[in-house]
């Protein structure tokens, strides 16, 4: 069985601040991680992935993310927030398997501040 | 290059009434299509997935019900809505490759009342 666990459901950060927004899993076998970012009222955007290779993961809209196996954490930061990034973001995984049935954190809502 | 889309975008219908929300893919053959639903601060719940036309699992029992007449078409129904099921719904596909990432559409939000 996988899961996700995002902590804070709630993010608020100055504009030109360091976003950090976390993400542990568990998962039985060696996972594939992703960040989603979700606009109001629209469907969901990949930002990033992990799929075992580098462990340093850069995305799109300048985020990245690190997979850390010790512990079992793969959090998302960016160094500088723009009032653009302001949105839900969603963290999941996935075993593996072929039909895609990723998990997903709770979400956590970034609001950026001018 | 590969596209979904869902419609209609929203949908305000009364309890008890009947629901269909279609989502279509073009640019692929044979792809994995699933239903999400978003509840307000509850994430995402997969509803169902599909791996092929008539091929359908679902992951939670519920009011609601799935079918792919087509290969590239997934439907979502009710025969009677519960205020429960008001939500924004989102059709996701993948081509079956094993890290599971998926690709979704612009999502259906229903308000039941």
């Amino acid at each position: 069985a996988q899961s996700v666990t995002q902590l804070g459901s709630h993010v608020s950060v100055s504009e030109g601040a360091l976003v950090l927004l976390r993400c542990n899993y568990s998962s039985s076998v060696p996972p594939y991680l992703f960040w989603y970012v979700q606009y109001p009222n629209q469907g969901l955007q990949l930002l990033l992935k992990y799929t075992s290779a580098a462990t340093l993961v850069k995305g799109i809209n300048g985020f990245e993310a690190e997979f850390k196996k010790s512990e079992t954490s793969f959090h998302l930061t960016k160094p500088s927030a723009h009032m653009s990034d302001a949105a839900e973001y969603f963290c999941a995984v996935s075993g593996g398997t072929s039909y895609g049935k990723l998990t997903f954190g709770q979400g956590t809502i970034l609001t950026v501040h001018p | 290059s590969q596209t979904i889309h869902q419609w209609p975008a929203t949908l305000v219908q009364p309890v008890g009434s009947p629901l269909s929300l279609e989502c279509t893919v073009e640019g692929t053959s044979n792809p994995n299509l699933y239903w999400y639903r978003q509840a307000a601060g509850r994430g995402l719940q997969l509803l169902f997935y599909s791996v092929g036309i008539g091929q359908i699992s679902s992951e939670v029992p519920q009011n609601l019900s799935a079918s792919r007449p087509q290969d590239r078409q997934f439907i979502l129904s009710s025969k009677k809505l519960l205020l429960s099921d008001s939500g924004f719904y989102l059709c996701a596909w993948n081509n079956g490759g094993n890290t599971g990432e998926l690709f979704f559409g612009e999502g259906s939000r229903l308000t039941v009342l």
